[in-house]
Parts: structure tokens; sequence; C-alpha cells
């Protein structure tokens, strides 16, 4: 069965911080690792990654997958109130018909 | 990027009932669609698994009786919660296949009373 793990489970900080999140997977035929921002309501696409090694940016928000960990981290810097949400990984696995597995999620809360 | 709508976003009905959720790609084809459920502080559970003009395939555990989805063309499918119970209550959210990547929906917040 394939396992998508996220770590720590919540996590509260002050603005300005920076904050790792971490997901380790396990799963049968691997395709690609994606991130995920949920706040009230579905999630919204933070980034793919395919290769190992090459990091992601978008403004305050990088990621990079290590293939060979099985394990991914996302990161926020000078992290914003706004910034407050759950952090979902996901994994996209299979043949043709592929699935993608959600993590449990990273309760993330910045606080002024 | 591409989008997904549902609706209704959200529904209160009485137990007993059956409830309909539409999945719209507005603007891309998507040969696939997920169904997830999503209970209060917990992450997404995928349910099915469905391909155009074929039926759908459910995860372990759902019951394609009680959750019918029907995916008749590119950019519609359907979920039916029948005769819905309070457990049923949760929040369900599709999400349409385009390549690699998927979109999703909104979300539906069903509440059976």
């Amino acid at each position: 069965e394939d396992k998508v793990v996220q770590s720590p489970l919540s996590l509260v900080v002050h603005e300005g911080d920076t904050v790792t999140l971490n997901c380790s997977y396990e799963v049968t035929n691997f395709r690609s690792l994606l991130w995920y921002k949920q706040e009230k309501k579905a999630p919204t696409f933070l980034f793919m990654l395919t290769s190992s090694g090459i990091e992601k940016k978008s403004g305050r928000l990088s990621s990079i997958l290590d293939k060979k960990e099985l394990s991914s981290i996302l990161n926020i810097t000078a992290t914003q109130t706004g910034d407050s949400a759950i952090y979902l990984c996901a994994v996209l696995s299979g043949g043709s018909n592929y699935k993608l597995t959600f993590g449990k999620g990273t309760l993330l809360t910045v606080n002024p | 990027g591409a989008v997904v709508s549902q609706h209704p976003s959200r529904v209160i009905c009485k137990s007993g009932t059956s409830v309909k959720i539409e999945c719209r790609s507005l603007d891309f084809q998507a040969t696939t669609m997920f169904w997830y459920r999503q209970f209060p502080k917990q992450s997404l559970m995928l349910m099915a698994t469905s391909n155009e003009g074929s039926k759908a395939t459910y995860e372990q555990g759902v019951e394609k009786d009680k959750f019918l989805i029907n995916h008749a063309s590119l950019t519609l499918s359907t979920l039916t919660v029948t005769s819905a119970h309070p457990e049923d209550s949760s929040f369900y959210i599709c999400s349409g296949r385009s390549a690699y990547e998927q979109f999703f929906g909104p979300g539906t917040r069903l509440t059976v009373l």
C-alpha cells in the first residue's frame, strides 16, 4: 500500500521565522511529488517535483526532492500570517491509471 | 492554471435523501476525474477514480452502490451520495487530470441531518 508521511503534524511559529516541512514516501512506481496549500477550501497547487536535487522556487517558498531518501522538504522563509494553512504533500504513482496519495498534512500557524 | 468547478458548494439534507454533486472541468478535457473525501482535521482520502465513458474504480472500503459516480463526458463527472446518513457528512472534492497535473475543484460541504 502506498504511504506518504508528513512531519511535523503541526507547527506554530512567529512571523519572520523560517520553517521546513518534511514529506517521506513509500510508493510503487513513483512519478512525482506534489505540494499543496489548503486553507478553507480545496487545496491549491504549489509545486510538482519529478527530478532529484532540483530546487523549485516561488517567492518565499521553495521545495526539493531527494529520490534516494524518498523524501522532500518544503521551505518557507520570512513567514507571514497569511502562510497559516495546512500544507499537503502528495505522491503521484502508478502506471497508466496513476493515483495521488496524500499525506496527513502539516498544520502551520504563523502568529504575528 | 486549469479550472475545475463544483456544484453545489454547500448542501444540507435530511437523512435518507440522495445528493448529487457535479464536477466540471471548465477549460480542459479531463479524461480522468478523482473524487476525494476529507473529514475534519484529516487529509484527503481518495474515494474513486473515474474515466470518461467507463465504470469508476473505487478504493477499498468505499461502497460503490452508495457513492454513484458517473463520468459521462470529458468535462463532467457527478457523485451521487445515495440514502445519505449523518456519517456521510464531509467535504467532498473532485479533481480533474490534465496530462500529469491535477486540478482541484473548490469542494462541496455536505451536512446530513
